[in-house]
C-alpha cells in the first residue's frame, strides 16, 4: 500500500456526461501526476500538478482538466465524454521537485463510458 | 505515444525458474525505472537505474542498462506465484512534460 487513495473505485457514465475523479497523495507529497491506462497498453501520461499550478501535460485534449488543492489532493476532470475514454486511470503522488524519480501510485479508478 | 516497448508481451514460467524481461525505448531517458501492476490496479515501483549505471541488484530483482542499445533488462530470479504480474519500464523523456513514459508491458504468469 502506498497510502495514495483514489475515488471512486469504479464509473460507468454516458457519453457525452462529465465526470471528476479524485486523488489523495500520500502525506507530505506535493506532485501529483495522471495518467490513462487503456487496457492491454502502459499508462500514458495525462498531466502533473505541482504545489496547486499545472506543471507539464501529455498529448491530451483540454477537455482533461485538473486542480491540486492545498491539502495536495488532486481532482481530474473530463468533459464530453467518449466512449475511448474508457480505461484505468491512475493517479501517483510524488516528494520533493518535479521529476521526483520514483512516483507512488494509487490503486487506479477504472472508468467506463457506454 | 509509448516510449518503451518491453519483450516479450506474455510471459509462462514453472515457479522457481528465473524471468528475464527487456525494454527497448526510442529516444533518450533519464533514470529507466521498472514498476509492477498486478490485475490492473495501482503501479509499484521496483527499481531505477541511472543513466550511468549499468546494472543494479534489489533482493531477486537483477536491472541492467545499455544506453548504446537504448535498452534494459530485468532479471526476476528463483520466481514464486505472487510474482505474477505485469511488468513496465519507464523514464523521463524530456520534452517539456513532466511525467513518466511507460512501454506496453511484459504479462508475466507463474506457474505453481
Amino acid at each position: 500500500e502506498t497510502g495514495v487513495t483514489q475515488s471512486p473505485t469504479h464509473l460507468i457514465k454516458t457519453r457525452g456526461q462529465q465526470v471528476t475523479l479524485r486523488c489523495s497523495s500520500q502525506s507530505g507529497h506535493n506532485t501529483v501526476s495522471w495518467y490513462q491506462q487503456a487496457l492491454g497498453q502502459g499508462p500514458q501520461f495525462i498531466f502533473q500538478y505541482y504545489r496547486e499550478e499545472e506543471n507539464g501535460r501529455g498529448n491530451f485534449p483540454p477537455r482533461f482538466s485538473g486542480l491540486q488543492f492545498p491539502n495536495y489532493s488532486s481532482e481530474l476532470n473530463v468533459n464530453a465524454l467518449e466512449l475511448d475514454d474508457s480505461a484505468l486511470y491512475l493517479c501517483a503522488s510524488s516528494l520533493g521537485r518535479p521529476r521526483s524519480y520514483e512516483q507512488y501510485f494509487g490503486p487506479g479508478t477504472r472508468l467506463t463510458v457506454t | 505515444s509509448q516510449q518503451g516497448e518491453e519483450d516479450p508481451q506474455a510471459l509462462s514460467i514453472q515457479e522457481g525458474e528465473n524471468a528475464t524481461m527487456n525494454c527497448s525505448y526510442k529516444t533518450s531517458i533519464n533514470n529507466l525505472q521498472w514498476y509492477r501492476q498486478n490485475s490492473g490496479r495501482g503501479l509499484v515501483h521496483l527499481i531505477l537505474i541511472r543513466s550511468n549505471e549499468r546494472e543494479k541488484h534489489s533482493g531477486r530483482l537483477r536491472v541492467t542498462l545499455d544506453t548504446s542499445k537504448k535498452s534494459s533488462s530485468l532479471l526476476i530470479t528463483a520466481s514464486r506465484a505472487a510474482d505474477t504480474a505485469s511488468y513496465f519500464c519507464a523514464g523521463y523523456s524530456g520534452g517539456g512534460a513532466d511525467g513518466l513514459t511507460f512501454g506496453k508491458g511484459t504479462h508475466l504468469i507463474i506457474q505453481p
